[in-house]
């Protein structure tokens, strides 16, 4: 079993509706969530970083976890065709400790 | 500063051929990561280093791959000899700290090995 598991997709939905992305993961000792976008042919940039339990806004994003659980999610609000990418959640122990990807979520939004 | 650099941004080689691919961190990020993306297995990290030094390399699949980080603004990742299964794209990333932090990303090469 995967550390981190996320569904590949893909995923297509009409613009402005509103899109959940999810991971969930074994290890109880992630403390530094992250979810990271990759569009085509580029290299994954982070987009939202969550420490430890609860949720955290940034525009139309949403990062939530829940460490009892063992799941994260990423809502999208009133979802654009330029939000059309690869989602990537990641997440680590510690400072100290490597950074585990999973395998990516792949988007459309349909105009 | 320009960012996570790498080249080529494709390489088109036969089956084995020796394949080197070149990475130029960020200044000053004390940390650069090797990763392979494909369809099937995701992102994958192949290996890491810690101010130049190889910290873990326990993701390189095979002797055939090799990676080395001769000074803070330099690395490369080998492949001799390549096989049609090395096809993927690799990615360089860097970052100040190992864990908690934002890794910056190269644009990848895009490997194919016929």
């Amino acid at each position: 079993q995967k550390e981190v598991e996320q569904d590949p997709g893909p995923l297509s939905v009409p613009e402005g509706a509103i899109v959940s992305l999810n991971c969930t993961y074994s290890n109880s000792a992630f403390q530094y969530f992250m979810w990271y976008r990759q569009y085509s042919r580029k290299g994954p940039e982070l987009l939202m970083y969550t420490y430890s339990s609860g949720n955290k806004e940034d525009g139309r994003f949403t990062a939530q976890v829940d460490k009892s659980s063992k799941y994260i999610s990423l809502f999208i609000r009133d979802s654009q065709p330029s939000d059309s990418a690869t989602y990537l959640c990641a997440m680590s122990a510690s400072s100290a400790s490597k950074i585990i990807f999973g395998s990516g979520t792949r988007l459309s939004i349909r105009p | 500063d320009a960012g996570v650099i790498q080249s080529p941004r494709h390489e088109v080689t036969e089956m084995g051929q020796e394949v080197t691919l070149r990475c130029k961190p960020i200044s000053g990020h004390d940390y650069l990561f090797w990763y392979r993306q494909t369809m099937m297995r995701g992102l994958e990290l192949l290996i890491y280093f810690n101010n130049n030094v190889p910290i873990d390399d326990s993701g390189m699949p095979e002797d055939r791959f090799s990676a080395k980080m001769p000074n803070a603004s330099f690395s490369t990742l080998k492949i001799q000899p390549s096989e049609p299964r090395d096809s993927a794209v690799y990615f360089c990333a860097s970052s100040s700290l190992l864990g908690d932090n934002e890794q910056f990303f190269g644009p990848g090469t895009r490997l194919t090995v016929l």
